[in-house]
């Protein structure tokens, strides 16, 4: 199986700050069309998980564009260009690539 | 808009067995993977499993291979979990989501004696 890494594990951010989460694999996710499949989940407390990115780069239908992505081969960050009250909750990166996919163990973010 | 709703979750014993469904609309179900993921009670997401659009591919994690089948009827654009010899390792909440895209609000199992 591929592994995920995240950094960090937790994050407190003022509110209008920006944010970055990092997502480290154990082998490339570049499959063999030329895509990379490693996406990027929000779970808000109580809620289930949402998709934010996928592909490394393309935000999900009506997700603000504060929220980006990016990456390449096995190095991949999530950024929050202005950090808001509503953005709390656990990032998870996910890749699925192979057979099996992998979450990675999540950033829980929260506001100071 | 994709809907998902997860039904068939519950209290069972070790050894038991039980079947979650995953009711869907808002799109071609026929068309799209479909998956299964679960989450342990204060726990990260594990996948659990997927099946392809006609039903004729169907992959499992290594930690419910065996014991678990996952299935489809496209008439009815119904998902089902069939779960054996259940554990307590496989209490969690279960989510269905579309391509790994859309979730619905997962159905709670608890195995517990």
């Amino acid at each position: 199986d591929i592994v995920m890494t995240q950094t960090p594990l937790s994050l407190s951010v003022t509110p209008g700050q920006p944010a970055s989460i990092s997502c480290k694999t154990s082998q490339s996710l570049v499959y063999g069309n030329g895509k990379t499949y490693l996406y990027w989940y929000l779970q808000k407390p109580g809620q289930r998980p949402k998709l934010l990115i996928y592909e490394v780069s393309n935000r999900f239908s009506g997700v603000p564009d504060r929220f980006s992505g990016s990456g390449s081969g096995t190095d991949f960050t999530l950024k929050i260009s202005r950090v808001e009250a509503e953005d709390v909750g656990v990032y998870y990166c996910m890749q699925n690539m192979i057979l099996s996919p992998t979450f990675g163990p999540g950033t829980r973010v929260d506001i100071k | 808009e994709a809907q998902l709703v997860e039904s068939g979750g519950g209290l069972v014993q070790p050894g038991e067995s039980l079947r979650l469904s995953c009711a869907a609309s808002g799109f071609t179900f026929s068309n799209d993977w479909m998956y299964w993921v679960r989450q342990g009670p204060g726990k990260g997401l594990e996948w659990v499993s997927r099946i392809s659009g006609d039903g004729g591919i169907r992959h499992y994690a290594d930690s419910v291979k065996g014991r678990f089948t996952v299935s489809r009827d496209n008439a009815k654009s119904t998902l089902y979990l069939h779960m054996n010899s259940l554990t307590a390792e496989d209490s969690a909440v279960y989510y269905c989501t579309r391509g790994m895209a859309s979730w619905g609000q997962g159905t709670l199992v608890t195995v517990s004696s």
